[in-house]
């Protein structure tokens, strides 16, 4: 199956701070990158859909100024964190899709990343 | 929207047969996918169902009826290593909404 890499894979850092978390897809070309959030024992949540070239679709609830993505090109897609607090500690992760969601497609899921905040 | 119910927790004894039910409400249905995940990892992709029927992979088979907003996912030959959460997940033009997962618990 396609693989997809998440960087870094565990992050910890200070309340306050930045973190970029990096997706790639390592042997396809993503027209769409989607990113999760995960708390323990629970679902994942659909934070925002990513497509190259264009703004990120953020879902209810979710704030566009403080979880900033990039999708720079067809194989990269970043998530940043601002202003990181306690209550952002969670495990994201990152899927993507080729093609333009035909009825046949699936998404690759990325190893997650988990990030704890101080 | 979207939404979907599954059962939060499933016991079953190694060797045997477990169904884990979901049913959900959507709009542009496009398919049902079912997902694995262990503790501390990533959802792995197990099976994709755009019509309705049966698809069998291995000790694995999902089953999809979409007049009745209904899939199962079968798991045969519990082994050990099947204990884990597993989702279901439905697919539109734009997206995938995931259910809230169903705990799997095998004892020996």
């Amino acid at each position: 199956g396609a693989v997809v890499s998440q960087h870094p894979s565990r992050v910890i850092c200070k309340s306050g701070t930045s973190v970029k978390i990096e997706c790639r897809s390592l042997d396809f070309q993503a027209t769409t990158m989607f990113w999760y959030r995960q708390f323990p024992k629970k679902s994942l949540m659909l934070m925002a859909t990513s497509n190259e070239g264009s703004k990120a679709t953020y879902e209810q609830g979710v704030e566009k100024d403080k979880f900033l993505i990039n999708h720079a090109s067809l194989t990269l897609s970043t998530l940043t964190v601002t202003s990181a607090h306690p209550e952002d500690s969670s495990f994201y992760i990152c899927s993507a899709r080729f093609g333009h969601g035909g009825r046949e497609e699936t998404q690759y899921f990325g190893p997650g990343t988990r990030l704890l905040v101080l | 929207g979207q939404s979907l119910e599954q059962p939060s927790e499933v016991t079953a004894v190694e060797g045997a047969i477990v169904q884990i039910n979901c049913t959900y409400q959507t709009s542009g249905f496009y398919g049902l996918s079912w997902y694995q995940q262990h503790d501390g990892g990533a959802p792995t992709f197990l099976s994709y169902n755009a019509l309705d029927g049966l698809e069998e992979t291995g000790r694995f088979s999902s089953f999809l009826s979409r007049s009745d907003s209904y899939g199962y996912l079968l798991l045969q030959e519990l082994q050990m290593k099947d204990s884990a959460s597993y989702f279901c997940a439905v697919s539109s033009a734009s997206k995938i909404i995931f259910g809230s997962g169903t705990r799997l618990s095998i004892r020996p």
